[in-house]
């Protein structure tokens, strides 16, 4: 079965240092995507990236990285020079055809950045 | 922009009570969820709908319904509500499954059942 496991609950960090997000998937298929979407304390979840699984190309946007490996089937998101804006709950999610339309979520991760 | 909108961001209802939680989106989406949010257990499932009238329960559709009776809306009622379906629940949409495009959330609904 799908699963998406995100093992770290809470992360508490200073400002500007870096941070990561750690996010491990489990599925049976060769075809699926992965996205990381982000809850700020307002509540709505905003959408931050999404991969499929036949790009294995890092992305950086900005301050944000994600690194896919599949062959350890992790999708993780660092965070570089952190800033107090990004205190949040970040979740990473899974998307496969057992799945069909629907997220596959894991449990989130609550970053807080201190100034 | 994709906006997605929820009838009330805070509502207090007593055990028994039928609830109504509406959800619209303005991206004529064919796609639309019911996620609830509880700590410790991130976003879980209730029902989604993939066309007007059509609905597929999720992982927890058990005390819920829902009606899409229109395109853009689509409800989720608490026939009787419980102490245990205080929540924060999320509604989201999207396009069509083939383009794989992401889900759009809405800004969440606490209840609380008293």
């Amino acid at each position: 079965a799908q699963k998406v496991t995100q093992a770290q609950t809470e992360i508490s960090v200073v400002e500007k240092e870096d941070v990561t997000l750690d996010c491990v998937y489990e599925t049976r298929d060769t075809t699926y995507y992965l996205f990381w979407y982000k809850q700020p304390p307002s509540g709505e979840l905003v959408f931050l990236i999404r991969r499929n699984s036949f790009d294995e190309q890092n992305e950086i946007s900005g301050r944000y990285s994600w690194n896919f490996q599949k062959s350890t089937s992790s999708f993780n998101f660092t965070i570089t020079a952190s800033q107090v804006v990004d205190s949040a709950v970040y979740f990473c999610a899974l998307k496969d055809d057992q799945a069909g339309t629907a997220l596959i979520f894991g449990k989130g991760t609550t970053l807080s950045v201190s100034s | 922009d994709v906006k997605v909108t929820q009838s009330s961001r805070y509502l207090v209802k007593r055990t028994g009570e039928k609830v109504f939680l509406e959800c619209v989106q303005d991206m004529d989406h064919e796609n639309m969820f019911w996620y609830r949010q509880d700590p410790g257990l991130g976003l879980r499932l209730i029902y989604f709908s993939y066309d007007v009238k059509m609905k597929e329960k999720g992982d927890i559709p058990e005390g819920y319904s829902v009606s899409r009776e229109k395109k853009e809306r689509f409800s989720l009622i608490l026939e009787s509500a419980s102490t245990n379906q205080t929540s924060m629940y999320l509604c989201a949409s999207s396009a069509m499954e083939g383009l794989i495009d992401e889900q759009y959330f809405g800004p969440g609904t606490r209840l609380t059942v008293t």
